[in-house]
């Protein structure tokens, strides 16, 4: 059974930094491109970051490009997503989802999500 | 970047009648078009990718279809799971791009 499993998540100041594990179990995690979505409360979806499963190259929304860095440790079948410069825009559930191809695909497996909120 | 919009943003449906929810690309997005489930307090849940292919164990009664620029989430009678949030999202260009969704609610 495919399981993923953010955690990292909390309250932070503005400015101020956070990273984002996901653990992934139940498939080949190096076989698969993963990705990091987010969603504000109240709010839609939106698209954050993507890997290969090779992990190279990153992709990123413009919206945290520069601030925000994914990588993955296909050891540790875990997926990351630094997070530094934080702003209040940045509070929301962040899910980790896989992708169903090697490079790219759908979001065909999601995580619960952990929640970053940033506030003073 | 491609602008997915969907229609209408809410659709108020009663028990056992159809619902047809629509998702527009701002550019084709040839097939490459998914359709996601959302219930309050859960994570999203595939339901259709490659804008017409069912995800494993999803009911029947759920379809997609359309290519290029238009598509469309159909469900053929509405049972009380199927009430919950529905967005589309494009993955055949950067940056990948969610619809705005389509809220489902109970007539």
């Amino acid at each position: 059974e495919v399981q993923l499993v953010e955690s990292g998540g909390g309250l932070v100041q503005p400015g101020e930094s956070l990273r984002l594990s996901c653990v992934a179990s139940g498939f080949t995690f190096s076989s698969y491109a993963m990705g990091w979505v987010r969603q504000a409360p109240g709010k839609g979806l939106e698209w954050v970051s993507a890997l290969t499963g090779g992990g190279f190259p990153p992709s990123y929304a413009d919206s945290v490009k520069g601030r925000f860095t994914i990588s993955r440790d296909n050891s540790k079948n875990t997926l990351y997503l630094q997070m530094n410069g934080l702003r209040a825009e940045d509070t929301a559930v962040y899910y980790c989802a896989r992708r169903s191809g090697t490079t790219s695909g759908h979001f065909d497996y999601w995580g619960r999500g952990t929640l970053v909120t940033v506030s003073s | 970047e491609i602008v997915m919009t969907q229609s209408p943003a809410t659709l108020s449906v009663s028990p056992g009648e159809g619902a047809t929810l629509s998702c527009r690309a701002s550019q084709s997005v040839s097939s490459s078009l998914a359709w996601y489930q959302q219930k309050p307090g859960q994570a999203p849940r595939l339901l259709i990718y490659g804008a017409s292919t069912r995800a494993t164990g999803l009911p029947a009664r759920f379809s997609g279809s359309g290519s290029g620029t238009e598509f469309t989430l159909t469900i053929s009678s509405l049972q009380s799971e199927d009430f919950a949030v529905y967005y589309c999202q494009q993955y055949n260009n950067w940056p990948l791009t969610f619809g705005g969704g389509t809220k489902v609610d109970i007539k």
